[in-house]
């Protein structure tokens, strides 16, 4: 598999309290996405850092990269109620066009 | 823009009947990827197009399941003798070329198959 087994996860959290997940792969990658997923939608792109990157922030999205040990996070701070969502990390395997996701984090922020 | 177009959402078919999903990319956008969403493994990658020429079809398998893109509106994916392990939300992506990073999802196709 791609992926360890620390990706597959769940989290449940209160509104306005931090979260990082955290993911890691096994196969050279130049980019890493982050993509979050909505009941009944597809994952859309919400954040990717680069391997020449070690961090990367979008608003309330912060992603990390550590090449050497093949690991990414992302945190997200204040979390809110819409943050609900899947998220999934994914790679390209060296520059492919095709991208391997991970198996998810699946965040429930409650109010 | 409407975004990337898949249907039908939901499709149910009867085991050994075959069943067609239907994708219409982003218009201008050159590449089109399909996966396959399911509980146990995940989201997985079936193929991709580049200006309508099967790329990399490593995660189709062998039998059973065809992708065509016959113009630059619609990808097909057409999977024969339907069983009930091929349940699963079928996913659309395209982007603007294979190298551009962001993949634009449809909202997928979920396959009954009973």
């Amino acid at each position: 598999s791609q992926w360890g087994e620390e990706n597959l996860q769940a989290l449940s959290i209160q509104e306005g309290e931090d979260v990082t997940m955290n993911c890691s792969y096994k196969t050279y990658t130049t980019v890493v996405h982050w993509y979050r997923q909505d009941s009944g939608r597809g994952p859309a792109l919400i954040i990717l850092i680069r391997s020449n990157e070690r961090e990367k922030r979008s608003g309330r999205l912060r992603a990390t990269l550590d090449t050497s040990s093949q690991s990414s996070s992302l945190s997200i701070t204040a979390a809110q109620c819409e943050d609900t969502a899947v998220y999934f990390c994914a790679t390209d395997k060296g520059g492919s066009a095709k991208l391997i996701f991970g198996e998810g984090t699946k965040l429930t922020v409650s109010s | 823009n409407a975004g990337v177009i898949q249907t039908p959402r939901h499709k149910v078919t009867g085991k050994g009947q075959e069943a067609t999903l239907w994708c219409e990319p982003i218009s201008g956008h050159s590449a089109v990827f399909w996966y396959r969403q399911t509980i146990v493994q995940g989201l997985e990658f079936l193929t991709y197009f580049r200006n309508q020429a099967p790329i990399d079809d490593s995660g189709m398998p062998k039998e059973r399941f065809s992708a065509q893109m016959p113009n630059q509106s619609h990808s097909t994916l057409k999977i024969q003798s339907t069983q009930p392990q091929d349940s699963a939300v079928y996913l659309c992506a395209s982007s603007f070329s294979p190298g551009s990073e962001t993949l634009y999802f449809g909202s997928g196709t979920r396959l009954t198959v009973l």
